[in-house]
């Protein structure tokens, strides 16, 4: 069936530093892939998205890779901040509208 | 502009009474959504609204209904609540069938 994976739930990283949170998904007809930070107590908020003709897409110091060789993605956020904090979600367009990973929770180490 | 507005945020029932989760977006976006969010897991989707007049089961219908009351509003009523209906509910809305999702804050629900 279709399921969005995360590698890591945890991931730490010294302010200033890149971080990059990776994100495997099962479902290889998908054709649409977005990734949401969501801030404690508060629902998600869109990132950056991705189509599945391209490999590479850069917003404001994120960056996202789609490999759909290997059916994954990762989110590089360049400097890490400290109000980068937050857990990450990656999502994939399935059957039941996006699919959601678990989550992966970003610290950032003053 | 507020954007997607969900109340109440916190509710405590007891096993087998009812509740409806108001949401509203002021977006005049056409599809709406329900997720779950359970610890450790993603966002399951509930029950989702492409447009004005219709409604679709997601993945985890059972023990939920909805109401897609105008373009605005999209309900979600549980008849006779379940402790394994404590979560976090999430209403969503998008312009389309696909694009962002946009998030309202949540709605903390504990059954005891």
């Amino acid at each position: 069936g279709e399921s969005v994976g995360l590698h890591l739930p945890t991931l730490s990283v010294q302010e200033g530093d890149n971080s990059i949170i990776n994100c495997a998904y099962s479902n290889s007809a998908s054709d649409y892939f977005i990734w949401y930070k969501q801030e404690s107590g508060k629902g998600p908020q869109f990132i950056i998205d991705i189509r599945s003709n391209m490999d590479k897409r850069q917003g404001q110091r994120v960056t996202v890779l789609l490999n759909k060789t290997v059916k994954h993605l990762s989110l590089q956020i360049a400097a890490t901040q400290p109000g980068d904090s937050a857990v990450y979600f990656c999502a994939e367009m399935g059957t039941y509208k996006y699919i959601f990973g678990t989550g992966t929770r970003l610290k950032v180490l003053a | 502009n507020a954007g997607v507005t969900q109340t109440p945020k916190f509710q405590v029932l007891k096993t087998g009474q009812s509740m409806t989760l108001q949401c509203a977006q002021d977006m005049n976006h056409n599809s709406m959504y329900w997720y779950r969010q359970d610890p450790g897991m993603g966002l399951r989707l509930i029950y989702y609204s492409a447009s004005e007049g219709t409604t679709d089961k997601g993945e985890v219908p059972n023990g939920y209904n909805v109401s897609r009351l105008n373009k605005r509003e999209f309900s979600l009523r549980l008849e006779s609540a379940a402790p394994s209906q404590t979560s976090v509910y999430f209403c969503a809305s998008s312009e389309g069938y696909t694009g962002e999702l946009f998030f309202g804050e949540g709605s903390r629900l504990t059954v005891l």
